[in-house]
C-alpha cells in the first residue's frame, strides 16, 4: 500500500545512547517532516525538509539532526538521547504546498531512561 | 513564526449532540487549514480542511468555517457517534515561503457517550 512507512514502531534507550528513525515514502512527494507529539502540546515540528538536498529546522530542532537521503527517505538521528525526548516521533509527507494536506507514518514511541 | 490554539482541550458529548472545536491563527498569510483526527495508538488522519477563499466546508457529518478576518476557524461535528471519540487537531500552513509547513493546534479529546 503506498504511504509513509516508519520503522523501528517502539524504542527504549539509555541515557546517553544514539539512535537514527528512519522514514520513506512512496507517494512521490517532494516534501518531508519530522513532528514529536507530547501530551497537551499537540505536534511540535522538529525538522522539515522541503525538496530532496534542503532541510530546515522546525519548533523544536534541539536534540537532533536529519538527512534527506534522496526523495523517498527522511531520517531523524539522536546523537545523546535524553528523558527530554521520551515522545511518540512521527513521519510526513505531503506535496510541495502540502495542497492536500500530510500522510503520515504510524509513529515511533520512543522512552528514553 | 505562526501559532495556533485550540479550545477546548476536552470535550465531552452525548451521542447525537453536536460538538465545536474552535482554532485561532497567528500569521494572516496563512491560507491552507486542516483538520486531523487521531484514534488512540494511530497516526493522525486528515477529515477536513478549508482553504482561504471559502468560508465554509462541509462533508456528511462534519463542517469547517473559517473567518479570515478575525483568524479563527472551527470544526462541526453534528449527530455524534461514540466513534467520533478521539483527538481533534487542527493546523495552519505558514505563509510566505515556508511551503507546506504545518503548525498544529494542541488538540482536543472528544468524548462521545453511548
Amino acid at each position: 500500500n503506498a504511504g509513509v512507512t516508519q520503522t523501528p514502531k517502539f524504542q527504549v534507550l539509555k541515557t546517553g545512547q544514539s539512535m537514527t528513525l528512519q522514514c520513506a515514502q512512496d507517494m512521490n512527494h517532494n516534501s518531508m517532516y519530522w513532528y514529536r507529539q507530547d501530551p497537551g502540546m499537540g505536534l511540535r515540528l522538529i525538522y522539515y525538509s522541503a525538496s530532496e538536498g534542503t532541510t530546515d529546522k522546525g519548533e523544536v530542532p534541539n536534540g537532533y539532526n536529519v538527512s534527506r537521503l534522496n526523495k523517498r527517505e527522511f531520517s531523524l538521528r539522536l546523537e545523546s538521547a535524553a528523558p527530554s525526548q521520551t515522545s511518540v516521533y512521527f513521519c510526513a509527507s505531503s506535496d510541495r504546498w502540502a495542497n492536500y494536506g500530510y500522510t503520515f507514518g504510524s509513529g515511533t514511541r520512543l522512552t528514553v531512561v | 513564526g505562526e501559532n495556533v490554539e485550540q479550545h477546548p482541550s476536552t470535550l465531552s458529548v452525548q451521542e447525537g449532540d453536536s460538538a465545536v472545536i474552535k482554532c485561532t491563527y497567528s500569521d494572516s498569510a496563512s491560507n491552507y487549514f486542516p483538520w486531523y483526527k487521531q484514534e488512540l495508538g494511530k497516526r493522525p488522519q486528515l477529515i477536513i480542511d478549508i482553504r482561504s477563499n471559502v468560508g465554509e466546508k462541509k462533508d456528511q457529518r462534519i463542517a469547517v468555517t473559517l473567518n479570515k478576518t478575525a483568524k479563527h476557524f472551527s470544526l462541526h461535528i453534528t449527530e455524534t457517534q461514540p466513534e467520533d471519540s478521539a483527538v481533534y487537531f487542527c493546523a495552519a500552513n505558514a505563509g510566505g515561503t515556508s511551503y507546506g509547513k504545518l503548525t498544529f493546534g494542541q488538540g482536543t479529546i472528544l468524548t462521545v457517550h453511548p
